[in-house]
């Protein structure tokens, strides 16, 4: 399973633009890129996946480059409601997941 | 509502005794999961089953037991030989036959043994 590496930390104020990395450089052909939010004492909630190039939702965007070894999570105008942490895995189909520590994002007034 | 549930939110044991949490789907998913998380950690995979009536060893599952006799339910028993049991447990259920791995998760147990 591949793995991934995150900062542990980010800060940011209310208002501006998130951008939280990740990589994964053996990341394998069929596997597939997907992020993750979890708030304090509840199951983690799927936000956004992708396989390559851009993925945009109405959450977050989600930016692959061509080789794939890694991708960056971005946020647009976060508020105070999106401090969580965030988890970046990759995988595919019906195999299990394997979470890091994950992105622990403190948006501040 | 579709979704995971999973009973109770919080559960007080003594110690050596064993106890049973339970999670059920209505989402129609071959695939279900447990994880633990302690805290400020990632989640770890105790125990999954991609079918019914079978199911695999995760990376920590010493100390805790799994069934999966019907597709929706896929409880899992905390044993006496669990070292350290007190954790949130958080059980996940995915999509059948797709590509993409996205795991639905429920609301997540707290243990704590006494």
């Amino acid at each position: 399973l591949a793995k991934t590496t995150q900062p542990i930390s980010m800060d940011s104020y209310e208002g501006q633009e998130v951008n939280i990395t990740c990589s994964h450089n053996n990341i394998a052909t069929n596997d597939y890129i997907t992020w993750y939010q979890q708030f304090p004492s509840q199951g983690p909630r799927f936000i956004i996946q992708g396989y390559k190039t851009k993925v945009t939702n109405e959450v977050a965007s989600l930016f692959i480059p061509a080789d794939r070894k890694s991708s960056t999570l971005s946020l647009p105008r976060v508020s105070l409601s999106d401090t969580a942490v965030y988890y970046c895995l990759v995988g595919v189909g019906n195999t299990p997941l394997v979470f890091g520590k994950g992105t622990r994002l403190s948006v501040i007034a | 509502d579709g979704g995971i549930t999973q009973s109770p939110k919080y559960l007080f044991r003594k110690e050596g005794q064993n106890v049973t949490l339970s999670c059920e789907q209505n989402l129609n998913h071959d695939a279900m999961y447990w994880y633990r998380q302690d805290p400020g950690q990632g989640l770890r995979l105790i125990y999954y089953s991609q079918i019914v009536n079978d199911f695999q060893k995760g990376d920590i599952a010493e100390g805790y037991s799994v069934s999966r006799e019907k597709k929706e339910s896929f409880p899992l028993t905390v044993t006496s030989a669990q070292k350290n049991p007190t954790a949130f447990y958080l059980c996940a259920s995915s999509m059948p036959g797709l590509l993409s791995n996205e795991q639905f998760f429920g609301p997540g147990t707290r243990l704590t043994v006494l």
